[in-house]
């Protein structure tokens, strides 16, 4: 079993619409806690990143929130853009840069 | 210009083939990465090159072969090809291990062994 869980694994809403995607992780011990968006046929980009003693970070209309203490993520997409059709994985780092567990990510699609 | 460049964007090859796939990063970063990506989308590391020190996931078939000539290149050279390579790689840097450091991906290689 993966551990790092994300849902749901593809939301479909219309442009201008908020969303919420949820990540729940078993990983342990944790570092920090990431969001990447990643474009059909690109490589991720990191949009967030949470040690496991913040609670929330934005990034624009991106806001990453994390409880350390139910191994939970979200993140939530105000105003959402055409252009924010995208993967988004969550990412649990244990100790450094070389013990990452990512999700599967959720598939995001904005229509007009 | 891209920060971090990979070479071939496509590669078709037949099995049992050798072939290297090229990583470049511009950012003077420490560490490198490769990453293969399978059909189920799940991102799963391959190998970290940082200061000259490689540090390999057990998984790895060792007919995967990381060579860096210098600190701004990392490639990947795969033997003996199977089918079951067949995925998107991806290369990746960061200024270096640390947690806290992002890693800025490069756009992917689509490899397809038939």
């Amino acid at each position: 079993k993966n551990q790092v869980e994300q849902s749901p694994q593809s939301l479909i809403i219309l442009e201008g619409k908020n969303c919420t995607l949820q990540c729940n992780y078993t990983v342990s011990p944790f570092s920090n806690l990431r969001w990447y968006k990643q474009d059909t046929g690109r490589g991720p980009v990191s949009l967030t990143i949470m040690t496991f003693s913040e609670n929330t970070k934005s990034n624009g209309r991106y806001t990453a929130t994390l409880d350390a203490d139910t191994k939970q993520s979200s993140l939530h997409i105000t105003a959402s853009q055409l252009s924010d059709s995208a993967s988004y994985i969550c990412v649990v780092i244990r100790y450094n840069n070389n013990d990452m567990r990512f999700g599967a990510g959720t598939r995001l699609t904005v229509k007009p | 210009d891209t920060a971090v460049s990979q070479t071939p964007k496509y590669l078709v090859t037949q099995m049992g083939n050798d072939k290297s796939i090229k990583c470049e990063q511009n950012l003077g970063h420490d560490t490198m990465y490769w990453y293969k990506q399978d059909s189920k989308k799940f991102l799963k590391i391959m190998f970290s090159y940082n200061n000259k020190e490689l540090i390999i996931n057990e998984t790895v078939p060792n007919r995967f072969s990381p060579k860096s000539p210098d600190k701004a290149h990392l490639n990947l050279h795969i033997n003996s090809l199977e089918l079951g390579d067949s995925a998107v790689y991806f290369c990746a840097s960061s200024h270096n291990l640390a947690a806290q450091e992002t890693q800025y991906f490069g756009p992917g290689t689509r490899l397809l062994v038939l």
